[in-house]
């Protein structure tokens, strides 16, 4: 138990839904951020927030929106998705100390799967 | 772009010492983390490194060589419940991690 919780822990939407996942995360931290985990391929960092703004944003379709409506909240909502969408996503967070050694700390993520 | 290698498979005995190994090519560099994931469970810390040299947490420790772009994981007194995949990350600037693809350790009885 990280302190990190994810919802649901499995979704299956078809390409047409609108889904949205949800991480809350115990520790007081400040940043918040989203990866996507496929199959054999590293860890990819989609969205980072930090105190309720956002602060990177990789390259990511439109089709996957982040909302971060206080600093314990995160939200990916997710739309029109496509089948190599599928994966694992996963929520992190971390204390925003503004150096190097601010470690991530993981939620168990929510496996999804794009029919 | 990021550029993060480490092996895909490492077998081993319980009991015995597994090193893994992680090589890297980055634009920045603000530490390197090593992180442990259980099949379906979320990635977990193990370390940070930043400047050259060893740091020993227990059964773990983990090795860096900034002008080599190198690091290692050491793992001792294997346990069946340290088969898991083994995650070398590097940090660019102050949130970016970027991932290898991880290193699976299977232990044998």
């Amino acid at each position: 138990e990280t302190g990190v919780t994810q919802t649901p822990r499995h979704l299956v939407m078809g390409m047409t839904n609108k889904k949205s996942l949800k991480c809350e995360q115990h520790l007081g931290h400040n940043a918040m951020y989203w990866y996507k985990q496929s199959a054999k391929k590293p860890l990819e960092l989609m969205f980072v927030y930090s105190l309720e703004e956002r602060v990177e944003n990789n390259s990511v379709p439109s089709r996957f929106s982040p909302e971060c409506p206080n600093s314990s909240h995160l939200f990916l909502h997710l739309h029109t998705l496509q089948p190599e969408d599928s994966a694992l996503y996963l929520c992190a967070s971390s204390q925003d100390r503004g150096t190097g050694s601010d470690t991530q700390y993981f939620g168990p993520g929510t496996r999804l799967t794009v029919l | 772009g990021q550029n993060i290698d480490q092996p895909t498979e490492m077998t081993a005995t319980e009991g015995a010492i597994v090193q893994i190994n992680c090589t890297y090519q980055t634009s920045g560099f603000n530490g390197l983390f090593w992180y442990q994931q259980h099949a379906g469970e979320a990635p977990t810390f193990l370390s940070y490194n930043v400047l050259d040299g060893l740091e020993e947490k227990g059964r773990f420790s983990s090795f860096l060589s900034r002008s080599k772009g190198y690091s290692y994981l050491l793992l001792k007194e294997l346990q069946m419940k340290d088969s898991a995949s083994y995650l070398c990350a590097v940090k660019d600037g102050d949130y970016k991690l970027s991932f290898g693809a991880g290193t699976t350790v299977t232990v044998r009885a």
